[in-house]
């Protein structure tokens, strides 16, 4: 199993430009979560779906931000308009549902880097 | 709400001696708490949950209630444990899922 496999894995771009980043999380996990890590924040998290419904975006900063998770083997994050203080490393990790908390390790994916000029 | 706290963000330390990043929670309920590690150029992983009182290259953790922490320790810290380190609580109800991280740790061991 390759793991959580996100794409791309460095994304720079314009301010104003839309950016979509992509998870395929790993094969029969029901969670997948979206994070963002920053020096001055640390690792947040944006949004977090359970079998493919979102169950909590609190962490998703405006309405610039969305995500979506048609189906069980991938998720998108959208940035629209992007912005300079959008720069940061977006991770997607995923979970399975094994009855208790203690056993569902998050598996993190490689992490894009996004740069917004 | 829960609420994790690593009150240092950088920690640096000699080959040999003994290391412990710190980690504070607030949480009302019976917490479930995990420290995870970032090595360079890796992903960010599990590195051990307090549930299953275990050690992990070296590393302990105790959940000390009365106190709300959750300090990792290390008696002999190694070069190869110069990393990134996040605490994270677990808070279950309708959060069930989700982790809460700290602000992180990165940790430098010079030889």
């Amino acid at each position: 199993d390759a793991g959580v496999i996100q794409s791309p894995r460095h994304e720079v771009t314009e301010m104003g430009q839309e950016v979509t980043l992509r998870c395929k999380p790993i094969s029969g996990h029901d969670y997948l979560f979206w994070y963002r890590q920053t020096m001055m924040r640390g690792l947040e998290l944006l949004i977090y779906f359970n079998n493919n419904v979102p169950i909590d975006d609190s962490g998703m900063p405006e309405d610039r931000f969305s995500a979506k998770m048609p189906n069980a083997s991938f998720s998108t994050l959208k940035i629209q308009p992007s912005e300079p203080r959008d720069s940061a490393v977006y991770f997607c990790a995923s979970s399975p549902n094994r009855g208790r908390a203690s056993y569902n390790e998050q598996f993190f994916g490689p992490g894009t880097r996004l740069t917004v000029l | 709400a829960q609420r994790v706290t690593q009150p240092e963000k950088l920690l640096s330390v000699f080959k040999g001696a003994p290391v412990e990043l710190k980690c504070n929670y607030s949480y009302s309920g019976s917490p479930e708490l995990f420290w995870y590690v970032q090595y360079s150029r890796q992903r960010l992983q599990l590195l051990l949950r307090h549930i299953s009182r275990e050690s992990i290259k070296g590393f302990t953790a105790d959940l000390n209630k009365g106190e709300t922490s959750f300090h990792l320790k290390k008696p002999f810290a190694q070069e190869e444990d110069s990393a990134m380190y996040y605490c994270a609580l677990f808070a279950g109800g309708t959060s069930y899922g989700k982790l809460t991280f700290g602000q992180g740790t990165i940790l430098t061991v010079h030889p």
